[in-house]
């Protein structure tokens, strides 16, 4: 069964904290992506990797840090240095469909801090 | 950079009744454009993807169509059903990166 699978589903940590969300894959995508969702602000891109021991910055990518040490698996570690880390947090691939790049998501990891 | 902007934010219509939301993106240098749906507390759910030479693309009752050169897309529901209760994004692609709108958070009455 080919899919995205982020864990946990709810996490809770105490200001502080450093804590690591995964995120794997078996659809054998060479990108992934790391996505934050608060209400009302859409999708912002945290961090991108295109392939394995390669990853880019995103525009909101100050108090996180990622890793590519495997092509399935990208996982996004929220440091105490982000300010404001309560949110929902998506992972995503990206494939090269022969004319257009496509993207699929997982289910998505809750964060709350307190 | 690119922006893109949804219109309605939210929208709220009776069951049975045809809808149009809206997509509009600030450069036209796209390889494509994605429809998603998203449910609560849930992941992104792929509903329809254009390719930047394409006009339009169907799926069921969903019709979504692309207008490169002016920067819109719109998202066509017919016959709309309280199952059809969620927010409904899009996003476009430079090949890199995807850009997403903020969503229209769409209630089918019942």
């Amino acid at each position: 069964d080919g899919g995205i699978t982020q864990s946990p589903k709810y996490l809770f940590r105490k200001e502080g904290q450093n804590v690591t969300l995964s995120c794997e894959q078996n659809l054998n995508h060479d990108a992934m992506y790391w996505y934050r969702q608060d209400p009302g602000q859409g999708l912002r891109l945290i961090y991108y990797s295109q392939i394995v021991n390669d990853f880019q910055k995103g525009d909101i990518a100050e108090g996180y840090s990622v890793s590519r040490e495997k092509k399935e698996s990208f996982p996004l570690t929220v440091t105490s240095a982000q300010k404001n880390p309560t949110a929902f947090y998506l992972c995503a691939t990206k494939t090269w469909q022969g004319a257009y790049y496509e993207q699929y998501f997982g289910p998505g990891t809750r964060l709350t801090v307190t | 950079k690119q922006e893109v902007t949804q219109i309605p934010a939210a929208l709220s219509v009776p069951e049975g009744e045809n809808l149009v939301l809206n997509c509009s993106f600030t450069d036209s240098a796209i390889y494509n454009l994605q429809w998603f749906r998203q449910d609560p507390g849930k992941g992104l759910t792929s509903l329809l993807l254009i390719q930047s030479s394409q006009r339009e693309q169907t799926s069921g009752r969903l019709n979504a169509s692309l207008d490169k050169s002016s920067g819109r897309s719109t998202l066509y529901i017919a016959a709309s059903q309280p199952g059809d209760s969620a927010t409904y994004l899009c996003a476009v692609s430079n090949g890199n990166q995807f850009y997403f709108g903020t969503g229209t958070s769409l209630t089918v009455i019942p």
